[in-house]
């Protein structure tokens, strides 16, 4: 089976654009999780999804934003780019939102924003 | 979720088995224990869960004592592959509100293992 993929791997963006990321969940996983990891602040929860629907927000600006399509599929968006939004951006998919139903993260998205 | 504890480095010879500690005094009963390792600039790869009783998998076993407060990662027969940072994360059980997909993530605990 396949794993979680991301894409693109690595992207450069100037300050003030907006950039759109993409996650492929592994098959019949239903829930999507997005995260941000940077060196200061490590690991970080940004949302979650499930059926479409966002169900879970992590304390991040209005910037942050995401969506999930009917085939699982999500995106995230980060508008309006500052320079500390330059991090790994990590996806995780998981069979459901269950605590007891493990998460599978992909390689993330390098991104940086100069 | 409950908090986690863990060393911020640890050595290991090849060949050894590697045990990695994590704190979680504050652990709810319906918390689960979960270790995620990353091996530097790749995503977070699950290692392994559990919920009051010891786990094993093919890649490592998970002893949770008996109050459940604190908890081990063993890896039977360390490798240099498996250098890496592992995360020790206490999840609650029952999904709803702000629990949702959400992992917590600490510092984590670095292991070298070296030959």
């Amino acid at each position: 089976k396949a794993g979680v993929t991301q894409t693109p791997r690595y992207l450069i963006k100037t300050r003030g654009q907006q950039v759109t990321l993409s996650c492929s969940p592994i098959s019949g996983h239903r829930s999507v999780s997005w995260y941000q990891q940077t060196p200061g602040q490590g690991l970080q929860f940004l949302f979650e999804y499930f059926s479409e629907t966002q169900r879970n927000k992590g304390n991040f600006p209005g910037r942050f934003s995401g969506r999930q399509f009917s085939n699982s599929r999500s995106e995230m968006n980060v508008s309006t780019l500052e320079l500390g939004d330059s991090a790994l951006y990590l996806c995780a998919s998981s069979l459901s939102s269950a605590p007891y139903n493990e998460q599978f993260f992909g390689p993330g998205t390098r991104l940086t924003v100069l | 979720d409950a908090k986690t504890t863990q060393p911020t480095s640890m050595d290991c010879a090849e060949g050894r088995a590697a045990n990695l500690p994590c704190n979680h005094s504050t652990i709810s009963g319906n918390e689960y224990v979960y270790w995620y390792r990353q091996i530097h600039s790749q995503g977070p790869q699950y290692i392994i869960h559990g919920l009051k009783n010891n786990e094993t998998n093919e890649m490592a076993s998970l002893i949770i004592t008996e109050d459940r407060k604190s908890s081990t990662l063993i890896l039977p027969h360390a490798t240099l592959r498996d250098t890496a940072v592992y995360y020790c994360i206490v999840r609650v059980a029952n999904a709803g509100g702000t629990s949702y997909g959400k992992l917590t993530f600490g510092q984590g605990t670095i292991l070298t293992v070296h030959p």
